[in-house]
């Protein structure tokens, strides 16, 4: 059974571009969530989705959004990028709402 | 508002030896908690859970984890650690509504020395 995928696994990008991150979650889980980890922050909660609805939101800015397909992958987008937002970008999903959650390797996204 | 503590950020450790890594928490209601391990540019793999009910709880590679109420304390412990655990090790908590709105603590780095 295959895992989380996320992809790309790394990006590198300038300052004021945007940019695109894919999960595909576990087959029949129906939750993905993001997360951003940081050296300074360490793990902190984006979003969450639920059979295409945003449920909960962390405390980022307008400039991270994402949304969730009817076929439960998940994008999230940031745009206009700060050198602040290099950052390893994990996905999570689980089968239902109170079940454990599964991450991604993440996508490593760079900054410059 | 719901809070995680890991008060170690560095464990060292000798191969066989027993571990203990510490997490406390804040949270209004009951818990689900959980333990991760992150190996260097790697994603989380979950080691453990606890929902509800018995508040030992077992988990892959050996470890396990006791939930103690009274002490808003969910400790992960191995009796033997081998070289293959040094990793980073983050204690996690959710909420009823869904255990996919984690707020983690800041990590343990566990080295192990031969």
């Amino acid at each position: 059974k295959a895992g989380v995928t996320q992809t790309p696994r790394y990006l590198i990008k300038t300052r004021g571009q945007q940019v695109t991150l894919s999960c595909s979650p576990i087959s029949g889980h129906r939750s993905v969530s993001w997360y951003q980890q940081t050296p300074g922050q360490g793990l902190q909660f984006l979003f969450e989705y639920f059979s295409e609805t945003q449920r909960n939101k962390g405390n980022f800015p307008g400039r991270f959004s994402g949304r969730q397909f009817s076929n439960s992958r998940s994008e999230m987008n940031v745009s206009t990028l700060e050198l602040g937002d290099s950052a390893l970008y994990l996905c999570a999903s689980t089968r239902h709402l109170n079940t454990e959650a599964f991450f991604g390797q993440g996508t490593r996204l760079t900054v410059v | 508002a719901q809070s995680v503590t890991q008060p170690d950020i560095h464990i060292t450790v000798s191969e066989g030896a027993s571990l203990e890594l510490r997490c406390n928490y804040s949270y209004g209601a009951t818990p689900y908690l959980f333990w991760y391990v992150q190996s260097p540019g790697q994603g989380l793999q979950l080691l453990l859970k606890y929902f509800s009910g018995d508040t030992l709880v077992q988990g892959i590679k050996g470890f396990e984890a006791e939930f103690k109420r009274s002490q808003s304390s969910f400790n992960l412990r191995k009796p033997s650690v081998h070289w293959s655990d040094a990793a980073e090790y983050f204690c996690a908590v959710g909420s009823q509504t869904g255990a996919n709105n984690l707020f983690f603590g800041t990590g343990t780095r566990l080295t192990v020395i031969p």
